[in-house]
């Protein structure tokens, strides 16, 4: 079974630009979240989507975005990029357990994003 | 969120038993346990959770405290594919099913 897999592995980009990053879940699972990881500020929570429905938002400034397509599969989007938002992008997907609760998070290996 | 304390750093052997504490003082009634690790270059990985009792899977092992407000990470005889930085996490199910608030974690080195 593949594991959760994100395009591209590397990416370097210039202030102001924009960024698309994709995210492909574990078949079977709907839940699709979005982490970004700083040596500053460790792991942080972005957003999460299910059913194409963002149902959880961590605290980022508007500029970064998400949706989730049908087929669960999920992007994420950066506009008008900053120093500040080089960093490991990671995604994770999950489906419920027996009673919905406590899934176990399955993670990508992650989007390494320079911003120059 | 409630929060945990690990310590920053742990070092160990290989073939040996590894213990890795995690503090939570103020762990809610409905708070579970989950312990991550992320091995170098990748995303983190599951590895064990539990809410009161201990739990044991095919990676480790999981003691609870009685009064919850401190849980270990047992590895029973760590490899070197176990160096990694572990997270302890606290999850309130009926909070967001996705959000995971991690801290610092404990880097664990194993020496050959």
């Amino acid at each position: 079974k593949a594991g959760v897999t994100q395009t591209p592995r590397y990416l370097i980009k210039t202030r102001g630009q924009q960024v698309t990053l994709s995210c492909s879940p574990i078949s079977g699972h709907r839940s699709v979240s979005w982490y970004q990881q700083t040596p500053g500020q460790g792991l942080q929570f972005l957003f999460e989507y299910f059913s194409e429905t963002q149902r959880n938002k961590g605290n980022f400034p508007g500029r970064f975005s998400g949706r989730q397509f049908s087929n669960s599969r999920s992007e994420m989007n950066v506009s008008t990029l900053e120093l500040g938002d080089s960093a490991l992008y990671l995604c994770a997907s999950s489906r419920p357990d027996d009673r919905g609760l406590n899934e176990k998070l399955f993670f990508g290996s992650g989007t390494q994003l320079s911003v120059l | 969120d409630a929060k945990t304390t690990q310590p920053n750093s742990m070092e160990s052997n290989e073939e040996e038993p590894v213990h890795l504490p995690c503090n939570h003082s103020t762990i809610s009634g409905t708070d579970y346990i989950h312990w991550y690790r992320q091995l170098p270059s990748q995303g983190p990985e599951y590895v064990i959770h539990g809410l009161t009792s201990n739990v044991n899977n095919r990676m480790a092992s999981l003691a609870i405290a009685e009064d919850r407000k401190s849980s270990t990470l047992i590895l029973h005889r760590a490899t070197l594919r176990d160096a990694a930085v572990y997270y302890c996490i606290l999850r309130d199910p009926l909070q967001g099913a996705q959000k995971l608030v991690f801290g610092q974690g404990t880097r664990l080195t194993i020496n050959p």
